[in-house]
C-alpha cells in the first residue's frame, strides 16, 4: 500500500533554531497538507498546498512557517525561530482528486 | 462554537457491543466529511469517508444529514482492537481545509 514518509521521525531542537520537516507524498497524489498535534489536543491544520502554491492556511500558519516543494517528490515545512509552543507532532499528509488523506507517521518535535 | 464537535468521551463498551458516535459541524459550506481512528500516538488513518446516502463498510455504518450538520458513526460486533479515538473531518474550499473534531476515545473490553 502506498505510503506517505516522513523525516526525521523526532527532532530536538533549540529554542530559537530554524528546522525543516521532510516529507514524501504518495507518487500520483497531488494535494498535500501539513498538520500539527500538541501532546493531547486535537489534529490541526496548517497549510495546504497544489499547483506549487499555497491553497489554504490556517491562522496558526503565520511567517514563522513556510512550506516547499524543491522538486518532484519532496514537500517540507520549515519553522523559524522555533519557540517552546512549536513542540508538537507534525503530520503531513496526501490525497489525489477524489481521496480521503492519507497520513505520514510524523515528526515530533521537541524544542527545548 | 467550536467549527466541529464530537462526544467528549470515552466509551468503554464489552466486546460485541454496538456503539454510536456523534459529531456536528458548524459551517454549512462545509464540502467533505470522513471519519478517521488514531491510535495513541499513531497518525490518523482513513476510516471512511461519509456520504449523504449513508455507507457501510463491514461493521462500519456512517451516515450524514446535511439539514442538521450532523456526521454519525455507528460500529457494530465491537472488536478489541477497535479501541482507539475515533476523529470527525470536514473539508472546505475545495477539500484545500480540513477541520478536525477533537475525537472521542474508545475502549473496548473483554
Amino acid at each position: 500500500e502506498p505510503e506517505v514518509t516522513q523525516t526525521p521521525s523526532h527532532q530536538v531542537t533549540q529554542m530559537g533554531q530554524e528546522v525543516i520537516l521532510r516529507c514524501v507524498p504518495i507518487s500520483n497524489h497531488l494535494y498535500f497538507y501539513w498538520y500539527r498535534q500538541i501532546l493531547g489536543q486535537k489534529v490541526e491544520f496548517l497549510v495546504s498546498f497544489y499547483n506549487n502554491e499555497i491553497s489554504e492556511k490556517s491562522e496558526i500558519f503565520d511567517d514563522q512557517f513556510s512550506v516547499e516543494r524543491p522538486d518532484g517528490s519532496n514537500f517540507t515545512l520549515k519553522i523559524r525561530s522555533t519557540k517552546l509552543e512549536d513542540s508538537a507532532m507534525y503530520f503531513c499528509a496526501s490525497r489525489d482528486r477524489a481521496g480521503g488523506y492519507t497520513f505520514g507517521s510524523g515528526t515530533r518535535l521537541t524544542v527545548v | 462554537r467550536k467549527e466541529v464537535e464530537q462526544d467528549p468521551g470515552p466509551f468503554n463498551v464489552p466486546e460485541g457491543a454496538t456503539v454510536a458516535f456523534n459529531c456536528t459541524y458548524s459551517n454549512s459550506a462545509s464540502q467533505s466529511f470522513f471519519w478517521y481512528r488514531q491510535d495513541c500516538r499513531k497518525e490518523p488513518k482513513l476510516l471512511m469517508s461519509v456520504y449523504s446516502s449513508g455507507n457501510e463498510d463491514g461493521r462500519f455504518t456512517a451516515q450524514l444529514n446535511r439539514a442538521s450538520q450532523y456526521i454519525s458513526l455507528l460500529i457494530r460486533d465491537s472488536k478489541l482492537s477497535d479501541s482507539a479515538t475515533y476523529l470527525c473531518v470536514v473539508t472546505y474550499t475545495g477539500g484545500f481545509k480540513t477541520i478536525f473534531g477533537a475525537g472521542t476515545r474508545l475502549f473496548v473490553k473483554a
